[in-house]
């Protein structure tokens, strides 16, 4: 199984500031990577899908990058409705799995 | 509107069986393929399963931990799918989600509000 490793585990961060989330896979995942944002109590909601293809409605600051193993998550500058936990998940083999989640909190 | 809603919930007993059901709509069901995912209290996300859709042969895959005691089918017809949970399991009580695939079979593009299954006696 491909294992899946997000850094920080958590991370304070203030309004405006440019947080960057790390994920790393175990081997190679031909850039099927996404990543979700979770709220607590809610349902968690696809941001960017083939590492860095922005879905729908979901604001520029969010961006991905990265190939091969690294891949990162930036937000560019923090909103108050950016304050969640943050998953990765790749789908290049089965069982697709996730990262352990990072939770951003407010500093 | 792409919507799902997961229903079937619920206390059940170690050993027992669960039905849950996602019934769909706001999109061309049998279009796509289906899954399913899971989350314990306080923990992260895990993928328990999915089935494609008949395109691709209604096939199935599961997580290990769930091989040989859930399954997952679907009734197009009525654009829903189910999630079939036997010998439960404490350590199966967690939310449900139900998902739908982005027709690249890889990401999940919309989610349910989810189902909690508590396994307890």
């Amino acid at each position: 199984d491909i294992q899946m490793t997000q850094s920080p585990s958590s991370v304070s961060a203030s309004v405006g500031d440019r947080v960057t989330i790390t994920c790393r896979a175990t081997q190679g995942i031909n850039n099927w990577l996404a990543w979700y944002q979770q709220k607590p109590g809610k349902a968690p909601k696809l941001l960017i899908d083939t590492v860095s293809i922005l879905q729908s409605g979901v604001p520029s600051r969010f961006s991905g990058s990265g190939s091969g193993t690294h891949f990162t998550l930036t937000i560019s500058s923090l909103q108050p409705e950016d304050f969640a936990t943050y998953y990765c998940q790749q789908a290049n083999s089965f069982p697709y799995t996730f990262g352990q989640g990072t939770k951003l909190e407010i500093k | 509107e792409v919507q799902l809603v997961e229903s079937g919930g619920g206390l059940v007993q170690p050993g027992r069986s669960l039905r849950l059901s996602c019934t769909a709509s706001g999109f061309t069901f049998g279009d796509y393929a289906m899954g399913w995912v899971r989350q314990a209290p306080g923990k992260g996300l895990e993928w328990v399963g999915f089935i494609t859709s008949k395109t691709y042969g209604g096939a199935t895959d599961y997580a290990a931990s769930v091989k040989g005691r859930f399954s997952i089918s679907r009734d197009d017809s009525k654009s829903i799918a189910y999630l079939q949970m036997s010998s439960l399991r404490a350590e199966d009580t967690a939310v449900y989600y139900c998902t739908r695939l982005k027709l690249t079979r890889t990401h999940f593009d919309f989610w349910g509000q989810g189902t909690l299954v508590t396994v307890s006696s």
